[in-house]
């Protein structure tokens, strides 16, 4: 099955300061990558995904890379503000059932101000 | 629309005792999951299932078991509660490849 690990498990920046978060996969016929955004006390939430199609995916000042080759993928966040303080998770689907994901184990981001 | 919800938010078991917790979801979703959420280890898949009348294990499935009667209801039982069963436990849905949708979480503490 699938295997993805994630890297740092914890991430301290200043305001304005970028973050990223790297995760690498096991199967090469994973698919869809999404990561989740979950505050204290509160559910996991899509912030944003990317297929195997594409290299690069934005939204406004979060991005996502994807080397397939590497079979590794990663989270950009810019401009960074206190309230992106949070635990952020990558996923992977396996790749035959792309339905079901494996999580890696999150980043513990602090934004100081 | 409620989206995903789960009863109850909190319980507190004894060794050896039972529950069933309950995941609702009226977003039609065929795909329903229960993951459980503890330090450091991220979200887990314990059981999951594909459509109505279907269900499958997880990475964790040990200790536990479920069942979709309705496409809209997903039940994770306990049949005898042991400490390690002690964590966070998440219902997701999804249409198919794609984003999951999360339901609020219940906090189960076994003594």
């Amino acid at each position: 099955g699938e295997n993805v690990e994630q890297h740092p498990s914890t991430l301290s920046v200043q305001e304005g300061d970028s973050a990223v978060i790297k995760c690498t996969y096991s199967d090469s016929a994973s698919n869809y990558f999404p990561w989740y955004k979950q505050e204290l006390g509160k559910r996991p939430q899509l912030i944003i995904d990317i297929r195997s199609n594409v290299g690069e995916k934005k939204d406004q000042r979060i991005a996502v890379t994807l080397n397939k080759t590497a079979k590794h993928f990663s989270l950009h966040i810019t401009e960074t503000q206190p309230e992106d303080s949070a635990v952020y998770f990558c996923g992977g689907d396996s790749g035959g059932s792309n339905y079901k994901l494996t999580f890696g184990k999150g980043t513990l981001l602090t934004v100081n101000p | 629309n409620a989206g995903v919800t789960q009863t109850p938010k909190f319980r507190v078991l004894k060794t050896g005792q039972s529950m069933t917790l309950l995941c609702a979801q009226d977003m039609n979703h065929e795909y329903m999951y229960w993951y459980r959420q503890d330090p450091g280890m991220g979200l887990r898949l314990i059981h999951y299932s594909v459509g109505e009348g279907t269900t499958a294990k997880g990475e964790v499935p040990d200790g536990y078991n479920v069942s979709r009667l309705k496409k809209q209801n997903f039940l994770l039982g306990l049949e005898s509660a042991a400490p390690s069963q002690t964590s966070v436990y998440f219902c997701a849905t999804s249409r198919g490849a794609g984003e999951q949708f999360f339901g609020p979480g219940t906090r189960l503490t076994v003594l």
